[in-house]
């Protein structure tokens, strides 16, 4: 079946300093694929996505690129701020016999920046 | 403004009570979801509905039920059958593109105590 793999946290990093959180996927389609951000006590948002691959998702900094090739969707931002303190989910939706059975997750990580 | 509004958001039930949970949109979006997040396992996917009077179960179905009598509405009752029920939920809704989910909306979530 589906699945996600992401680096699990905590991963504590300084104010201004690179980001990367690592995720990869195993899907029996094409799937599409997105990244979610969930603030203390909040629902996830959408944070950016991406549909086929080579395709770069965008949003607030952050990026990530669909690689066909090693099944991977990593997040990157070049200078993190103390507010995108929070704990970031990447997951994938794929086109099975079973119709639009939501998408699948991976574990999360908590993401910590210290000013 | 369109979005998904869940309530309560916080409940503490008693062993052996059944309660539910409340989820309501105005995307007009045709899919809706019910997921419970537990700290390091991510989402799991309870119950999901694609159209009106038809619901499956996901993943950890046992001991939830659900119904969709209107397309704004999907509620969910957490009975005494569930063995572990303290948890976040959340509900979430979608379009559907070409047989899959496509973007997942969701609501702030509920949190759920057994005391």
């Amino acid at each position: 079946g589906d699945s996600v793999t992401q680096m699990e946290g905590p991963v504590t990093l300084s104010e201004e300093a690179f980001l990367t959180i690592n995720c990869t996927y195993t899907a029996t389609g094409y799937p599409s694929l997105f990244w979610y951000v969930q603030y203390p006590g909040e629902g996830l948002q959408l944070l950016l996505k991406a549909t086929k691959a080579d395709d770069k998702g965008s949003n607030k900094g952050f990026e990530a690129t669909y690689r066909k090739e090693t099944t991977s969707f990593h997040l990157e931002k070049g200078s993190v701020q103390v507010s995108d303190s929070a704990v970031y989910f990447c997951a994938l939706s794929d086109q099975k016999g079973g119709g639009a059975d939501g998408l699948t997750f991976g574990k999360g990580t908590h993401l910590i920046i210290q000013p | 403004d369109g979005g998904i509004t869940q309530s309560p958001k916080y409940l503490f039930r008693k062993e052996g009570q059944n309660v539910t949970l409340s989820c309501e949109q105005n995307l007009n979006h045709d899919a809706m979801y019910w997921y419970r997040q537990d700290p390091g396992q991510g989402l799991r996917l309870i119950y999901y509905s694609q159209i009106v009077n038809d619901f499956q179960k996901g993943d950890i179905a046992e001991g939830y039920s659900v119904s969709r009598e209107k397309k704004e509405s999907f509620p969910l009752t957490v009975t005494s059958a569930q063995k572990n029920p303290t948890a976040f939920y959340l509900c979430a809704s979608s379009i559907l593109l070409a047989g899959r989910t496509g973007e997942l909306f969701f609501g702030e979530g509920s949190r759920l105590t057994v005391l």
